[in-house]
């Protein structure tokens, strides 16, 4: 089965940038979606194919992917993004979800 | 606008059949390339997708449930159904359906959620 990796957590300081990154194999080959989640709300795609924002979503948003690792990138970090984040992507006619990465705005 | 609602009980027993409809609007499931999937999250854990339906009837299957879980659609209604018999405890979660455009690979819109509790 395809498996994305994603760190558990990421603490990040007040306005410092930060970084949640999704890894499998040649992920690089396939496009990477990232959701944010805040506690008790339903999901948001905040970034789609690799690096595509949604209309509505802070420019502080962005996203990259190449080789094995895809990465979410949050500029100048807010209180307000504190929130679960999970990559996913298209395996095999399979939609498949990270396991998720808890974002700590310090 | 697009909205999607999940709809259906919101505690079953063991054994017994979950039946989850989501009403949507804004968008048709008439229109080529549109697809709606159902997602599921049990408590403090990961989003785990189900099952996906397009348009055109074409469906995809979580493999670890597609034998037992069905989605089906009702275009005139604008409803996805989702059913999964032989409820039991571990399939307690916040329930998920978001839509999807299939060239987009992502899902762009997703309703509130409905938790459904599994427990005698």
């Amino acid at each position: 089965s395809y498996d994305l990796t994603q760190p558990l957590s990421v603490s990040v300081a007040l306005g410092q940038t930060a970084r949640i990154t999704c890894g499998e194999s040649n992920i690089g080959s396939r496009n990477v979606h990232w959701y944010q989640q805040k506690p008790g709300q339903a999901p948001v795609l905040v970034i789609s194919r690799d690096n595509n924002r949604p209309s509505g979503i802070p420019d502080r948003f962005s996203g990259s992917n190449s080789g094995s690792t895809a990465t979410l990138t949050i500029s100048s970090a807010q209180a307000g993004d504190e929130a679960d984040y999970y990559c996913q992507v298209w395996d095999s006619n399979t939609v498949v979800f990270g396991g998720g990465t808890k974002l700590t705005v310090l | 606008q697009i909205t999607l609602k999940e709809s259906g009980p919101t505690l079953v027993k063991p054994t017994q059949t979950l039946t989850l409809t989501c009403t949507f609007s804004g968008f048709s499931l008439n229109t080529r390339g549109v697809g709606v999937g159902w997602i599921r999250q049990p408590p403090g854990k990961a989003l785990e997708w189900l099952a996906l339906i397009y348009w055109d009837d074409y469906k995809h299957y979580s493999p670890s449930l597609m034998n037992r879980i069905t989605i089906t659609k009702d275009t005139s209604k604008n409803q996805v159904v989702l059913t999964v018999p032989n409820m039991d405890p571990v399939d307690t979660a916040a329930y998920y359906c978001a839509r999807t455009p299939r060239s987009y690979g992502a899902f762009d819109f997703w309703g509130q959620g409905i938790l459904v509790t599994v427990s005698s």
